[in-house]
This record gives C-alpha cells, sequence and structure tokens, in this order.
C-alpha cells in the first residue's frame, strides 16, 4: 500500500495559465475524491468518483475547472485560464467503499499559487 | 447542511500536558473521522469513530452520536503532535461527502 500520491506539489502560475494536477490513488479504492483548501479553513468537497464515473460535483467547481478518471485509476484536475482566487491546496484522496461506513486517506496535496 | 464545530480554535500546550478536543454536528451523522494535518499540509487519519471510544496510543476519541459530538483526547503532548485536528462526517444521503469541520490549530512547546 503506497498510499496516494500527487504530482506536482507545488505548482507556480501566472494568472490566464493552464494547470493540471494529477493524483493516484490507493490501487484498490475504487473511489476517488478532490477537495480545495484554503488557508485557515477545513477542505471542501470539489468532485467524486467511483471508477471512471464523475457522480458528484460541487457547484465550487466552476466552468473553467474539469477533473477525469480515464481508467477508475488515475485522475487529473485541470484549472483552466487561473485565477488568483484559484490559490490553495488541492487534495485527492481515496477510499475503498462509502464513505458512511470507511475512511478516507488524502495525499500530500497539491499547492497552487496564482501569481 | 449540516454544520460541524469545533473547540477550541486553537491550543497551546508544554509538552507531556493532555488536551481534550470537541467537535459539534448541527444534526444526524453516518460516520465521523478525526484527522490530523501536520505542518506539510498532509491529512492523516487518527480514527473512524461513527459512535463508540477508540483509542491508539496517547489518542483516544469517543463519539456520542445521540448528543452529537464527538471528543479527540491527546494524552502527554508531544512537539510533533503540532498541526492542525479536523474532524470530519458524511450525513443523511450524502455518502461521499465529508463535510470538514472549522479545525483546532494545536502548538506543543517543548
Amino acid at each position: 500500500d503506497t498510499g496516494v500520491s500527487q504530482d506536482p506539489r507545488h505548482k507556480i502560475t501566472k494568472r490566464g495559465q493552464n494547470v493540471t494536477f494529477r493524483c493516484d490513488p490507493i490501487s484498490e479504492h475504487n473511489r476517488l475524491y478532490w477537495y480545495r483548501q484554503t488557508l485557515g479553513q477545513g477542505p471542501e468537497f470539489l468532485t467524486y468518483f467511483q471508477n471512471e464515473a464523475q457522480l458528484e460535483k460541487s457547484r465550487l467547481l466552476s466552468d473553467r475547472f474539469s477533473a477525469e478518471r480515464p481508467k477508475g485509476s488515475f485522475s487529473t484536475l485541470e484549472i483552466q485560464r487561473t485565477e488568483q482566487g484559484d490559490s490553495a491546496m488541492y487534495l485527492c484522496a481515496s477510499s475503498r467503499g462509502q464513505l458512511n461506513t470507511g475512511e478516507l486517506f488524502f495525499g500530500e496535496g497539491s499547492r497552487l499559487t496564482v501569481l | 447542511g449540516i454544520q460541524v464545530e469545533q473547540s477550541p480554535p486553537d491550543l497551546i500546550l508544554q509538552e507531556g500536558a493532555n488536551s481534550t478536543l470537541r467537535c459539534n454536528f448541527s444534526d444526524s451523522v453516518n460516520n465521523l473521522q478525526w484527522f490530523h494535518q501536520n505542518p506539510w499540509g498532509q491529512l492523516i487519519n487518527l480514527f473512524y469513530i461513527p459512535s463508540g471510544t477508540k483509542q491508539n496510543g496517547r489518542l483516544s476519541a469517543t463519539t456520542v452520536a445521540t448528543e452529537r459530538y464527538s471528543l479527540l483526547y491527546i494524552s502527554s503532548s508531544q512537539t510533533t503532535d503540532s498541526g492542525v485536528y479536523f474532524c470530519a462526517a458524511t450525513y443523511g444521503g450524502a455518502t461521499n461527502k465529508l463535510i470538514f469541520g472549522t479545525g483546532t490549530l494545536l502548538a506543543v512547546q517543548p
């Protein structure tokens, strides 16, 4: 069990550029989640996949954000035309089953700074 | 939606002291988890505890679901316990969305 891994760990970009983050979940976990965390706040849910299907998206996920999990394994989160308000830690997590009966495991996060 | 509130918002301890962190939730929850976020930002599971009491070394947690709160006890604190502690819950039919509390920032001084 190698844990949830995320790449890159840090990204600095200029406003208007596109960025993409990658997440590799724990291998036997079929559920994958993206959260966003801003300074001084708890993580906020963005979206969730069961296998390759994106089953829920938060209203926080504007049309500049897109997430995919093409083969039900790794996932990518792309932000187009970044804005300074997008600066945050983007956290990926995975679980074996539903969260009402099981645990959620987080990666180390990808910190985005938009200048 | 459900509100998850934590207290105290921050806490400073001397090494070796004990502490209790509290999590209150506004509605019945299906699941409750406690996490520790280390200074590098990673969230580490401490407990999955929808009800009852669990212990893991110097840490223990109790959830009283009928009274809508959970407690995290840290005994004989160490500097490595520093960081932010979050509780998070699922509720109702939203079985795949953890709602996080506001966090407690703990600083353990040597």
